[in-house]
């Protein structure tokens, strides 16, 4: 079954205090993994696609990786402004599977 | 990255009428659009699949004459809920993937419509 796990489902940082954010997929084949940001009252502000294993792309303090199972969401420094929900998806053929999404605070 | 416009951001109507949510993409054309529901904290839920001049497909358990969708271009879709009841009441977001150009593949969302029925 094609699926998208997202872990932690929420994370409080301390600002400056750098962390990660895991995707795990299982999804038959991949043609894509999706990165959103997404504040409360919104609609998903669209970050990073990757497409194949070893994969990087990075954005301000936002770094999306990729292996063959995960994706990870680093994020360095973090400022309060980065507090929002995180969604990752997979992509099959024309079908998106989204995660559940994972929280985070940045406390000042 | 592309723009997608949705239209209203917000509506409050009364229990039994209907509502028309506009999702448009601004700067691409958009042969695949996709709306979605989302619940307070929760993830988001694929209605449907919207292709430009064909019939939606919907999930399944999502009644089809409750929700009508219809593409008629390559940059407009609309979302209409009929009969609407307070159980309707939810945020909804369309998407739109661009067909062709630099963000052939990509899915772009619209900023949603939080619908209230009272």
């Amino acid at each position: 079954e094609d699926q998208v796990t997202q872990s932690p489902e929420a994370l409080r940082l301390q600002e400056g205090e750098s962390s990660s954010l895991n995707c795990s997929y299982t999804v038959s084949g991949l043609r894509g993994l999706f990165w959103y940001r997404q504040d409360p009252g919104k609609g998903p502000e669209f970050l990073f696609t990757l497409y194949s294993a070893g994969e990087e792309k990075e954005k301000e303090r936002l770094k999306a990786t990729l292996t063959k199972k995960e994706s990870f969401l680093h994020i360095t420094a973090p400022k309060p402004e980065d507090s929002a929900t995180y969604l990752c998806a997979g992509r099959h053929r024309n079908q998106f599977y989204f995660g559940t999404g994972t929280s985070l605070t940045v406390i000042p | 990255g592309a723009v997608v416009s949705q239209h209203p951001s917000r509506v409050i109507c009364k229990s039994g009428t209907s509502v028309k949510i506009e999702c448009r993409s601004l700067d691409f054309q958009a042969t695949t659009m996709f709306w979605y529901r989302q619940f307070p904290k929760q993830s988001l839920m694929l209605m449907a699949t919207s292709n430009e001049g064909s019939k939606a497909t919907y999930e399944q358990g999502v009644e089809k004459d409750k929700f009508l969708i219809n593409h008629a271009s390559l940059t407009l879709s609309t979302l209409t809920v009929t009969s609407a009841h307070p159980e309707d009441s939810s945020f909804y977001i369309c998407s739109a993937m661009p067909g062709t150009g630099a963000w052939t593949g990509e899915l772009f969302f619209g900023e949603g419509s939080r619908l209230t029925v009272l």
